[in-house]
């Protein structure tokens, strides 16, 4: 039973240039989750999602990124012209239900140059 | 409010000796404390969780208290190994709500 996939791994991008990151959650389940992760911090929340629902996107800011998960294929966050401040590592989570337990992916790691 | 505070942020233990961590939070809403392993390089690893409703729960090595008066919750890995060395975070969320809001993190070292 695979666990949550997330690609890339790694990622580097130049300032200004857009980052994907995608994520499949595990199988059955149907709700989604971005964090973030700065070097030496805990995690932040960023969005959570189910499919073709953004439920709650308090942690996400409000310019340059966006997330979706859509009926058919993985979840997406998307940063637009990224910014040095934006390297970290970016974890996505997956749960069966609203009240289940949050089981995480292996991250992206974005580095901005 | 929906802070939650981890101490220490560091802790080193002798093999076979208890691992203490603690946590305490704010928000009497919050309904779910998960624990989170994580090594470097990897995502975290749901460990174990409670629920208010109880005020101790234990899987395997590691145990959960809960102290609902006091808002602390603490984990404890009892005969600690070397491999038990990571960060673990706690977390807590509330019903309808189910963004995880995570303390700073406990890096354990355990020594041979």
């Amino acid at each position: 039973n695979a666990g949550v996939m997330q690609n890339p791994r790694h990622l580097v991008r130049r300032r200004g240039q857009e980052a994907r990151l995608r994520c499949s959650p595990m199988k059955g389940h149907s709700h989604v989750y971005w964090y973030r992760q700065l070097p030496e911090e805990g995690l932040k929340f960023m969005v959570y999602l189910q499919k073709e629902n953004i439920i709650d996107e308090s942690g996400m800011p409000k310019e340059r990124f966006s997330a979706e998960f859509p009926k058919e294929g993985p979840s997406i966050l998307r940063i637009q012209q990224v910014v040095r401040g934006d390297s970290a590592a970016y974890f996505c989570a997956s749960s069966p239900n609203d009240r289940g337990g949050q089981y995480f992916g292996p991250g992206t790691r974005l580095t901005v140059t | 409010q929906q802070q939650v505070k981890q101490s220490p942020q560091s802790l080193i233990v002798q093999k076979g000796g208890i691992s203490i961590i603690n946590c305490a939070y704010e928000n009497t809403a919050f309904d779910y404390f998960p624990w989170y392993q994580q090594f470097p390089g990897k995502g975290p690893a749901l460990l174990i969780a409670i629920r208010p409703d109880v005020s101790e729960k234990k899987e395997g090595r590691f145990t959960i208290s809960f102290n609902k008066s006091a808002k602390q919750f603490s984990l404890h890995i009892m005969d600690s190994q070397p491999g038990d060395s990571a960060t673990y975070f706690c977390a807590a969320s509330f019903s309808g709500f189910q963004k995880l809001v995570f303390g700073t993190g406990t890096r354990l070292l355990v020594s041979p």
